[in-house]
């Protein structure tokens, strides 16, 4: 069965800095999505990066990189610049083609000002 | 402990029956959420309990869809009439704040409207 674990409950990073939030998975599918989600305070899900593991680019959107790792299945989001907005839940989840999805518990990342 | 506990796995039902959709929270959690997952739009948040209450319920997408919490242990999302553009997959997810931060999620419930 795949699971998705992220091992980190919380974290702390300083404003402008750069923190990376890990994501580990475990499957034996060769063909799968790979997400983060942002939760901010409203318990909304907001889509911040997607990954399809037939891609090696690793995906970007403005300061929110991954490191798509798919032998070591692993899928680490980096936010760089950090700002006070990114202050949130965030949920790494996969996805394969017959739309199973399956969540981690989240990491709460700080930012300090 | 089992985690949080979705009934049924899948659904298949035709246009303008009702479905109710189940979850058993992981004891002890007193934030409970109802989710709808689609390609089309990602996760969205329907309704949002705690302890039992529901605290915003913004995201229920129309009368049709009502959610009950009538105990600690129990939740339903009821969708009266089905419609074809509610097919998704639905999930439940519970957490305990002052415990820590973690949300655990349901394995999901598939609903098929034809």
């Amino acid at each position: 069965a795949q699971t998705v674990t992220q091992s980190q409950p919380e974290m702390s990073v300083q404003e402008a800095e750069t923190v990376t939030l890990s994501c580990t998975y475990d499957t034996s599918e060769s063909d799968y999505y790979l997400f983060w989600y942002k939760q901010p305070p409203s318990r909304q899900m907001i889509l911040v990066i997607r990954q399809e593991a037939y891609k090696q680019q690793n995906a970007t959107e403005n300061r929110f990189s991954v490191n798509f790792q798919k032998a070591a299945k692993s899928f680490s989001l980096k936010i760089s610049d950090s700002q006070l907005g990114d202050a949130a839940m965030y949920f790494c989840a996969y996805l394969n083609r017959d739309d199973k999805i399956i969540f981690g518990k989240g990491t709460r990342l700080h930012i300090l000002p | 402990d089992a985690g949080v506990i979705q009934s049924p796995r899948h659904e298949v039902t035709e246009m303008g029956q009702e479905v109710t959709l189940r979850c058993k929270p992981i004891s002890g959690h007193n934030s409970l959420f109802w989710y709808r997952q689609t390609m089309m739009r990602g996760l969205e948040l329907l309704i949002y309990f705690n302890n039992n209450v529901p605290i915003d319920d913004s995201g229920m997408p129309e009368d049709r869809f009502s959610a009950k919490m009538p105990n600690a242990s129990f939740s339903t999302l009821k969708i009266q009439p089905s419609e074809p553009r509610d097919s998704a997959v639905y999930f439940c997810a519970s957490s305990l704040p002052v415990e820590g931060p973690e949300t655990f999620f349901g394995q999901g419930t598939r609903l098929t409207v034809v």
